[in-house]
């Protein structure tokens, strides 16, 4: 089976950083994936990890610890827009393109 | 130019009917999902298509059946809908094995 954790709500502030955990106990491990959704939109894609350490990308960066089944998303300087669902995703066995998401955190970013 | 495109965007019927949704992408992507968002905002593979085939499918009832007429193509058809299909439809599509590109979303509520 699939398992993947991640909190519910986070709040931060215009400006810092935040940091969203994920864990995440799969059959089959072949890359994880970050995904934004804002509401009532599509989700977009963020970041994909699939070796241990840190993938940066402008003001987001992901982490993977494999051996710990464990990632995180760090958000940088912090705008208002970023306030959206931040959705963990494991892709599963070799051969499929299945993805399974965690339950998402909702981030709202407060002035 | 729309990579995912879905029709309708929203969709209200009553239990019992049967309903269709398009799905198209001109990505030239080998792979076709639909996802089922329930409105804990939990994101839930259904389906996907490879070259016309189904690779998975995630116990999903058999009232559920994904029609692919080509490779850009990924339809859904509900038969005798029941209150507890309302949720988010997202179609998406990868390339072999990467980040997938979600569609808009169709909203169904089933009265």
């Amino acid at each position: 089976g699939q398992n993947i954790d991640q909190p519910t709500e986070m709040t931060a502030t215009e400006g810092a950083i935040v940091q969203i955990n994920c864990t995440y106990q799969t059959s089959g491990f072949n890359g994880l994936f970050w995904y934004q959704q804002h509401a009532g939109e599509a989700p977009t894609f963020l970041s994909y990890n699939v070796l241990d350490g840190l993938e940066e990308k402008g003001r987001f960066s992901s982490f993977l610890s494999r051996s710990k089944g464990y990632s995180y998303l760090l958000l940088k300087e912090l705008q208002m827009k970023d306030s959206a669902s931040y959705l963990c995703a494991v892709k599963g066995q070799t051969g499929a393109n299945n993805l399974f998401f965690g339950t998402g955190t909702r981030l709202t970013v407060i002035p | 130019d729309t990579a995912v495109s879905q029709t309708p965007k929203y969709l209200v019927t009553q239990m019992g009917n049967d309903k269709s949704i398009k799905c198209e992408q001109n990505l030239g992507h080998d792979t076709m999902y639909w996802y089922k968002q329930d409105s804990k905002k939990f994101l839930k593979i259904m389906f996907s298509y490879n070259n016309k085939e189904l690779i998975i499918n995630e116990t999903v009832p058999n009232r559920f059946s994904p029609k692919s007429p080509d490779k850009a193509h990924l339809n859904l058809h509900i038969n005798s809908l029941e209150l507890g299909d309302s949720a988010v439809y997202f179609c998406a599509s990868s390339p072999s094995s990467y980040e997938q590109y979600f569609g808009p979303g169709t909203r169904l509520t089933v009265t």
